[in-house]
């Protein structure tokens, strides 16, 4: 049972506009979220995270916005980068527990 | 700070074959590692949780007759895909949290450059 959604498994944007990934989560017991880039052959590498305390955490073109009440979390990256281009997972974790739960990850595309 | 390191990068080895995968955390000490395998185009799959000193604790579906996980100590896991087969074949990805005196280290997780295990 996937705990953690990521409904679109692609998005292309142009250089320059935003790129807002979505991602969704069922276990009202998370309370940190987390955003990991990934290329090809690689592993993944921490983006930027948030606490259940706050609805909103930015850092420089990223910034991740959530909304507990509809249990959903977003990525905005702007303006968007060729160098951006990646997949990109979200995770999220309980206090109690040491694992992170990971979406499915969303491949940006983004268009010089 | 806070880096990963998996060796070997790529193995390629015959089936039947025991593969041992290093996990090194290089410049903090992590009290739980995890390993994470990742189909093409998929999500990344915990395999396994492992905390050092005990015994590692498997998630549902995986084998743990199959890869056999050692944490010896606070710097390094092993992952061991014993009698590997061609449906082993994936990506290995390792991830590492520090201990819980750094909320920094302890409420993230890093992750090592992963592994390419292709089993002839």
């Amino acid at each position: 049972d996937q705990q953690v959604k990521q409904n679109s498994p692609s998005l292309s944007v142009q250089e320059g506009r935003i790129s807002i990934l979505n991602c969704d989560y069922t276990n009202s017991m998370f309370d940190y979220f987390l955003w990991y880039k990934k290329y090809p052959a690689e592993g993944p590498t921490f983006l930027i995270s948030i606490s259940s305390i706050k609805d909103k955490n930015e850092d420089g073109r990223f910034t991740v916005f959530l909304n507990k009440s509809a249990k959903h979390l977003s990525l905005h990256i702007v303006p968007s980068q060729p160098g951006d281009s990646a997949v990109y997972f979200c995770a999220a974790s309980a206090v109690t527990g040491n694992q992170f739960y990971f979406g499915t990850g969303t491949s940006l595309t983004v268009i010089p | 700070g806070a880096v990963v390191s998996q060796h070997p990068s790529r193995v390629i080895c015959k089936s039947g074959t025991s593969v041992k995968i290093e996990c090194r955390s290089l410049d903090f000490q992590a009290t739980t590692m995890f390993w994470y395998r990742q189909f093409p185009k998929k999500s990344l799959m915990l395999m396994a949780t492992s905390n050092e000193g005990s015994k590692a604790t498997y998630e549902q579906g995986v084998e743990k007759d199959k890869f056999l996980i050692n944490h010896a100590s606070l710097t390094l896991s092993t992952l061991t895909v014993t009698s590997a087969h061609p449906e082993d074949s994936s990506f290995y990805i390792c991830s590492a949290r520090g201990t819980s005196g750094s909320s920094f280290l302890y409420n993230e997780q890093f992750f090592g450059p992963g592994t390419r295990l292709t089993v002839l």
